[in-house]
């Protein structure tokens, strides 16, 4: 079955700087990636995705980029800002009916004033 | 953040007791989804549904069990057989194909003492 491994587990930055996390799939069928973003005691919320037809996206500050042959996508953000500051979980996927995610195991993002 | 809810937000029970944890939708979504949230590690899928009197078992379905009467409603048992069911319950719903984001309930906290 499909196998998500996230790098790092913690991250801190300072205010205004870039903060990039990556993510390896094991299973080349993939080809749904969300990105959610946990803020402390809320619900995990959807804040990017890519399909893999595509090698990057990007909304705002927040991009993604894939890159098929490696089995790797990541999560960049630039400009930070205090409210950044929370748990980033990658996923993948089949689209298929109901999507089964397997989830990395989080990097926790820490922005520093 | 409405839309799906999870009841109760805390729970406690002692061990080899069974307990039923809520999920509860109103978003016209067929597919269901519970996950389990476990410190320093992802969500992991307990048990998915993606039409009513249908589910699948996820990666961890040892020791849970779930039914799906109502398109509305997707309860998640504990069993005693689940030899660590202290930790953070995940419930979800999204369209099934398509942009399948999935949209996250509140989660409930259960402890077996």
């Amino acid at each position: 079955g499909e196998n998500v491994e996230q790098h790092p587990s913690t991250l801190s930055v300072q205010e205004g700087d870039s903060a990039v996390i990556k993510c390896t799939y094991s299973d080349s069928a993939s080809n749904y990636f969300p990105w959610y973003k946990q803020e402390l005691g809320k619900r995990p919320q959807l804040i990017i995705d890519i399909r893999s037809n595509v090698g990057e996206k990007k909304d705002q500050r927040i991009a993604v980029t894939l890159n098929k042959t490696a089995k790797h996508f990541s999560l960049h953000i630039t400009e930070t800002q205090p409210e950044d500051s929370a748990v980033y979980f990658c996923a993948a996927s089949i689209i298929q009916g109901a999507q089964k995610l397997v989830f990395g195991q989080g990097t926790r993002l820490t922005i520093n004033p | 953040d409405g839309g799906i809810t999870q009841s109760p937000k805390y729970l406690f029970r002692k061990e080899g007791q069974n307990v039923t944890l809520s999920c509860e939708q109103n978003l016209n979504h067929d597919a269901m989804y519970w996950y389990r949230q476990d410190p320093g590690q992802g969500l992991r899928l307990i048990y998915y549904s993606q039409i009513v009197n249908d589910f699948q078992k996820g990666d961890i379905a040892e020791g849970y069990s779930v039914s799906r009467e109502k398109k509305e409603s997707f309860p998640l048992t504990v069993t005693s057989a689940q030899k660590n069911p202290t930790a953070f319950y995940l419930c979800a719903s999204s369209i099934v194909g398509g942009n399948n984001e999935q949209f996250f309930g509140p989660g409930t906290r259960l402890t077996v003492l």
